[in-house]
């Protein structure tokens, strides 16, 4: 089984859509957890951590359920903007484990 | 988040050569980090390195073929060697950050093509 398992897609979705990423992962001792989007040919950035209750940052929102070592990301409302491959990753201590990345291509 | 430039930003290699890639951080950093990122893989650690000690290498990696070094808290180089064509691949740097959670941020990456 992979440490982080990740649907990879693609997901191609109209402009004002919703759509939802999951995650798996599977280090229990997982103690921050993050989303990151990469773009064609750049280096990965932070898009937001996950909070345990939950966070929300714009249209994002993030959740985690330690129970089912599961994490979500929600977007609404697509912008084009937004298409991207999205990474899962979990981090116990210094170590992060990055997903392979769910692609999403949002069309006009 | 800190601001990390790398260099080169990519170059071409013949095999059997050595590559050194610097990264340098805008403000003093406790740990480095060092990524590679094959066609269409997910990114893969190579080392952690610390300054005023050793890296520390993950399984698969070892220091005769990626020695880092680690000068002062600001930068770190990383050196592919021996090239093959199996060396293609992105490598980035990554800073952690200074919140509680510690995530991390990355340079622009060095794209390596190996003929």
């Amino acid at each position: 089984r992979k440490e982080v398992e990740q649907d990879p897609g693609p997901f191609n979705v109209p402009e004002g859509a919703t759509v939802a990423f999951n995650c798996t992962y599977s280090n229990s001792a997982s103690q921050s957890f993050f989303w990151y989007r990469q773009d064609c040919r750049k280096e990965p950035k932070l898009l937001m951590s996950v909070y345990s209750s939950g966070n929300e940052d714009g249209r994002f929102t993030a959740q985690l359920n330690r129970a089912s070592q599961y994490i979500s990301l929600l977007i609404r409302d697509s912008k084009l903007s937004d298409s991207a491959t999205y990474l899962c990753v979990p981090r116990e201590n210094n170590d992060m484990r990055f997903g392979a990345g769910t692609r999403l291509t949002v069309k006009p | 988040s800190a601001v990390i430039s790398q260099k080169p930003s990519r170059d071409i290699c013949q095999r059997g050569t050595s590559l050194t890639i610097q990264c340098q951080v805008d403000s003093q950093v406790t740990m480095m980090f060092w990524y590679r990122q094959q066609p269409g893989q997910s990114l893969t650690l190579i080392a952690t390195a610390n300054q005023g000690s050793e890296a520390t290498y993950e399984s698969g990696f070892v220091i005769d073929k990626f020695p880092i070094s680690r000068p002062n808290l600001t930068f770190s180089t990383l050196t592919v060697s021996n090239m093959s064509p199996e060396d293609s691949s992105i490598y980035l740097c990554s800073v952690a950050g200074r919140s509680s959670y510690n995530e991390q941020f990355f340079g622009p990456g060095t794209r390596l093509t190996v003929l």
